[in-house]
């Protein structure tokens, strides 16, 4: 079945340093991907998204890239701050029925 | 604009005592949907409306689990009686009908359910 994988968290980074997240992706079509975050105390927001292969979606930074013959759509940022802490959810969007696949989610931790 | 508001945010109850969540989604958004989201893993759809319909609700345990959305604007999900394994967030989205296939969905803060 359809499906989103995430590399575990928590994953602690200083300041300044960069980041990957790593998302693939198993679905039958060609979905949506898309990249949610969780700041703490607040609810999930959408943080980016690419509709097509070779798109790449960016947003505050962060941009991740659809790569169909990998099925992959990692998440990067040149150089992280402390508020960028926060959980992130990687998920796609099957045409079929516009409903959200979710990963498991992955927890930032950026250190002063 | 006013986001997606729920509540409360905290609750705690006994197994087989009933608790409601409710839901004031974005005004003007058709799509309305409930999440069950368990420490450490991703959200899970429970139930999906558009309006005052339901669209999916393939994954709600009807057994013990209820959910109404009246005249389409605001919703309540209702679980009765809850079980050990309903300690969750509850987390409440919508979307507009443009939204939806775009896959923007605007959430609530959630609603922490701890059921001893």
């Amino acid at each position: 079945g359809d499906s989103v994988t995430q590399m575990e968290g928590p994953v602690t980074l200083s300041e300044e340093a960069f980041l990957t997240i790593n998302c693939t992706y198993t679905a039958t079509g060609y979905p949506s991907l898309f990249w949610y975050v969780q700041y703490p105390g607040e609810g999930l927001q959408l943080l980016l998204k690419a509709t097509k292969a070779d798109d790449k979606g960016s947003n505050k930074g962060f941009e991740a890239t659809y790569r169909k013959e990998t099925t992959s759509f990692h998440l990067e940022k040149g150089s992280v701050q402390v508020s960028d802490s926060a959980v992130y959810f990687c998920a796609l969007a099957l045409d079929s029925n516009y409903q959200l696949i979710w990963g498991a989610g992955t927890k930032l931790i950026i250190k002063p | 604009e006013a986001g997606v508001a729920q509540s409360p945010r905290y609750k705690i109850i006994e197994k087989r005592q009933s608790v409601a969540f409710w839901c004031n989604p974005i005004s003007g958004h058709a799509t309305l949907y409930w999440y069950q989201q368990i420490l450490g893993q991703g959200p899970k759809l429970l139930i999906q409306f558009q309006n005052n319909g339901v669209v999916d609700d393939s994954q709600l345990p009807k057994d013990r689990f209820s959910a109404e959305r009246l005249k389409g604007v605001d919703s309540t999900l209702k679980i009765q009686p809850a079980k050990l394994e309903d300690s969750a967030v509850y987390l409440c989205a919508s979307s507009s009908f443009g939204g939806l296939h775009t896959g923007e969905l605007f959430f609530g803060e959630g609603s922490r359910l701890t059921v001893l």
